[in-house]
């Protein structure tokens, strides 16, 4: 069974930094490009970025670009995500999706729970 | 990076169908087979529906369908049950090797 587990979350101060992570098991981690997608209160989903398979290749949203950093650790089995300079348009529940093809992007077969970032002074 | 057009809202009774459709344009939705669809009842993690414009996971029941046509994918859902009422997320990959989301559907079963 697939599994995705966030962690990391809090409340943060503008300009803050926070590193979520989302363990992941039941697959071949390594084999599937892994992606962050959050959740504003109320509000809907905005992909953030993904991370290919190996992790050598990485993708953002204008919004973030420059501000998050993503990583794997093909050996732990798990997807971090540094965020960085953070705003508070920046609140949301982030989610640690998984990709459904292997070694492509595609779309996302399985969604973890989520952790929640809340950026206030 | 502009967001997929999505109706706000739309509504059914029980038995009828119902479409939801999902604009985008020819550097995203009308130029990709990559096109998926998820279902977000309130307070839980959205669900897979539908993958690459046409394909239902399995456990989908296949009163869910999808289609697309130039620059515009479409979800039906026929058969309205009162379990089906959430909010439909469009997504599809673009020219930019990024991902758009559709600011969503909230269906209601009347």
């Amino acid at each position: 069974e697939v599994q995705l587990l966030e962690s990391g979350g809090g409340l943060v101060q503008p300009g803050g930094s926070l590193r979520l992570s989302c363990a992941a098991s039941g697959f071949t981690f390594s084999s599937f490009a892994m992606s962050w997608v959050r959740q504003a209160p109320g509000k809907g989903l905005e992909w953030v970025s993904t991370v290919s398979a190996s992790g050598s290749t990485t993708y953002y949203a204008d919004s973030v670009k420059g501000r998050f950093t993503i990583s794997r650790d093909n050996s732990k089995n798990t997807l971090y995500l540094q965020v960085n300079s953070l705003r508070a348009d920046d609140t949301a529940l982030y989610y640690c999706a998984k990709e459904g093809r292997a070694y492509n992007l595609d779309y996302f077969d399985y969604w973890g729970q989520g952790t929640l970032v809340t950026v206030s002074s | 990076q502009s967001a997929l057009t999505q109706p706000p809202s739309v509504s059914g009774s029980p038995g009828q169908s119902v479409t939801i459709s999902c604009t985008g344009s020819s550097s995203d939705v009308g130029s990709y087979n990559r096109v998926s669809w998820y279902q977000q009842p309130p307070g839980t993690a959205p669900k897979l529906m539908i993958y690459e414009v046409t394909n239902r996971p399995s456990g989908v029941p296949d009163r869910f369908s999808g289609s697309k046509s130039g620059n515009t994918a479409s979800l039906t859902i026929s058969g309205l049950q009162a379990e089906d009422e959430a909010d439909y997320y469009c997504s599809s990959y673009t020219s930019s090797s990024t991902f758009l989301f559709g600011g969503g559907t909230k269906l209601t079963v009347l």
